[in-house]
């Protein structure tokens, strides 16, 4: 069965640095997402991607954050300068058609010290 | 996206059927009742969806009444490997162009026990 892969599993970085969250999405969905979880709270929506752009983006999803899909596989979330409170799961999710059956990811632990 | 109630937690033990109810008393007419489950450190995982009356998978069954202001996740004869938080989500998913944010509430955390 196909799945959405991650990597790397676990990152850790320091404050004020740059990472790139790097994503494979299911090779014929059309629709890609980013989403994070803190530590025993919800899973939060971060942004879509459709047709080669954000199609909507949460308020958490600021000028530090930008998405890519540089090559038609990769899907890729980076934060420019990351901050203490960014340390999450962050999970990708991918979609053949608009319905909410949504594959995610098994995500990346990223840790901000 | 409508609103969803569900309870905090459940308990059960192996081999019971596991029912969870959600409640979600502005259903819009277009919107789909979908449900996923998560496990700890894992990306939540699509179980079912629904429009009204019943579905049925490999996995779960849900009922949805006439009114659809609920709806009622079926397990049947969970085991220990169905412990893991449970999401109802409400939504139309013809809404926008460009995909379908989804919006997790608390879920429900099942606890199966031998």
């Amino acid at each position: 069965e196909p799945e959405v892969t991650q990597t790397p599993s676990h990152q850790v970085t320091q404050m004020g640095q740059e990472v790139i969250l790097r994503c494979v999405p299911i090779s014929n969905h059309l629709y890609f997402y980013w989403y994070r979880q803190i530590l025993g709270q919800k899973v939060e929506f971060l942004v879509s991607f459709y047709n080669n752009e954000i199609s909507e983006k949460s308020e958490i999803f600021d000028d530090q954050f930008s998405v890519e899909r540089p090559d038609g596989s990769n899907f890729t979330l980076k934060i420019r300068s990351t901050k203490l409170e960014d340390s999450a799961m962050y999970f990708c999710a991918s979609e053949r058609d608009r319905g909410y059956e949504q594959y995610f990811g098994p995500g990346t632990r990223l840790t901000v010290t | 996206l409508a609103k969803t109630t569900q309870p905090i937690s459940m308990d059960s033990y192996e081999g019971q059927e596991v029912n969870i109810t959600c409640s979600h008393n502005n259903i819009a007419t277009n919107d789909y009742i979908t449900w996923y489950q998560q496990f700890p450190s894992q990306g939540p995982r699509f179980i079912i969806q629904g429009y009204k009356t019943k579905v049925t998978n490999e996995v779960a069954s849900l009922f949805i009444p006439a009114d659809r202001k609920s709806s009622t996740l079926s397990l049947p004869r969970v085991s220990l490997s169905d412990t893991a938080v449970y999401y109802c989500l409400v939504g139309d998913p013809g809404v926008t162009g460009g995909g379908n944010k989804l919006t997790f509430g608390t879920g429900t955390q099942l606890k199966v026990e031998l």
